[in-house]
């Protein structure tokens, strides 16, 4: 059972467009956190949400956590070809010891 | 600080065989955890370890095996491999059960 889900799968766009990418549950998460994968590497945290409503940014990217706590997204303005990676959100619960990870969002930006 | 160092990074196996992959992290970090990640695809917890001594089963747990004998170390044993245990492993660690997680660079394991 996939908890979290994120959309779309697999996104290529030019560069300095803007995209949105969602992460989406039917569960309440304590908090949500985005971590950033490039090829050959572990992921790399990004930012953690843990307010319903909270926006958090980061440069051009900005984040948001929903105001139920299930779900959020990840905004980019002006996507540069450095923001190519694989983009994981991943929940957290008060009751549990670990984190539920989405299957992710492939982003490629092409030059 | 290292952080968090796995070997090998590459690994080639025949089906039955065995092999331990290694993770230490230098964080003092109470919390590891060992993920599969199969190509294109997102986690899936394996294990996880929340202090030494202390392990327990997460998404995919077949055909794995964990100790927890020190806080830096979480070696990831594998029996019998099975060419559905090609992957790419990483090892993480952290501070608590929801806070930022560390990742390993990864082990790339094939399993022929």
């Amino acid at each position: 059972t996939q908890l979290l889900e994120q959309s779309p799968q697999f996104l290529s766009i030019q560069e300095g467009e803007n995209l949105t990418v969602y992460c989406n549950s039917s569960s309440v998460f304590s908090s949500l956190q985005w971590y950033r994968q490039e090829p050959g590497e572990g992921p790399v945290l990004l930012v953690t949400v843990v307010t319903g409503g909270e926006v958090k940014k980061l440069k051009r990217l900005t984040f948001q956590f929903g105001d139920a706590r299930k779900d959020s997204s990840l905004h980019i303005t002006a996507a540069q070809t450095g923001d190519t990676g694989l983009y994981l959100c991943a929940g957290g619960r008060d009751s549990s010891y670990k984190l539920i990870f989405g299957s992710g969002t492939r982003l490629l930006v092409r030059p | 600080n290292a952080g968090v160092t796995q070997t090998p990074k590459f690994r080639i196996l025949k089906i039955g065989q065995s092999m331990t992959l290694q993770c230490t992290q230098d964080m003092n970090h109470n919390y590891m955890y060992w993920y599969r990640q199969d190509p294109g695809m997102g986690l899936k917890l394996i294990y996880y370890s929340v202090g030494a001594g202390i392990t327990d089963k997460g998404e995919v747990p077949n055909g794995y095996n964990v100790s927890r004998s020190t806080t830096e170390d979480f070696p990831l044993r594998l029996e019998l491999a099975a060419p559905s245990q090609t992957s790419v492993y990483f090892c993480a660690s952290s501070r608590g059960p929801d806070g930022e997680q560390f990742f390993g660079p990864g082990t790339r394991l094939t399993v022929l």
